[in-house]
């Protein structure tokens, strides 16, 4: 079935480095892909999407390109900031959608 | 109210007790999930529900029973739960179930503690 892989954490920046989180998926066709952010205390709350090769989602400073040649959907920013730490899922499939693991990001001053 | 509402936030409870976990969205969707949010463990999916009917079932024990008597409000009844059920039980909705173009939209979760 569908799945993604997303890159272990926990994850530790300086506060303005650049972040990547990867993220790749197994499926047929063009799965749709999302990452989602859950801040602490809350529930998981969408941050970007794309939805056909090539498509980029950005939101807040994050970026993510769909790239089907690489079936990658990597999570970008170019300056973090201490209220990014927060835990980041990709999520992705067809018609089932599945989460990765999660990615705990913790940004210091 | 606005979005994905679960009751109560925290919940701590004996092996032998009963009580049930509440969530309501006010987005006009028509399908509802429970989650469980285990520590150091993937997101696990355990019910899905579209229209008011349940579509998916993910091998979950039967001390957990979820009901969903509108597609506003869906319960997650809890009964004789064991130590290694504390977890995150988050709730969501999106406008249908099994697309892959849906977002979710999740509830706060209730934090369940089980002595």
């Amino acid at each position: 079935g569908d799945s993604v892989t997303q890159m272990e954490g926990p994850v530790t920046l300086s506060e303005e480095a650049f972040l990547t989180i990867n993220c790749t998926y197994t499926a047929t066709g063009y799965p749709s892909l999302f990452w989602y952010v859950q801040y602490p205390g809350e529930g998981l709350q969408l941050l970007l999407k794309a939805t056909k090769a090539d498509d980029k989602g950005s939101n807040k400073g994050f970026e993510a390109t769909y790239r089907k040649e690489t079936t990658s959907f990597h999570l970008e920013k170019g300056s973090v900031q201490v209220s990014d730490s927060a835990v980041y899922f990709c999520e992705g499939g067809n018609e089932k959608l599945t989460f990765g693991t999660g990615t705990r990001l913790t940004i210091i001053p | 109210e606005t979005g994905v509402t679960q009751t109560p936030r925290h919940l701590v409870m004996g092996m032998t007790n009963k009580k049930s976990l509440k969530c309501e969205q006010h987005l006009g969707h028509n399908a509802m999930y429970w989650y469980k949010q285990s520590a150091k463990k993937p997101l696990e999916l355990m019910f899905v529900y579209s229209l008011e009917e349940r579509v998916e079932n993910n091998s979950v024990p039967s001390r957990f029973s979820p009901e969903c008597p509108n597609s506003s409000h869906l319960f997650l009844h809890l009964h004789t739960l064991q130590p290694e059920d504390s977890a995150l039980y988050l709730c969501a909705s999106s406008p249908r179930a099994q697309s892959s173009y849906n977002e979710q939209f999740f509830g706060p979760g209730t934090r369940l503690t089980v002595l």
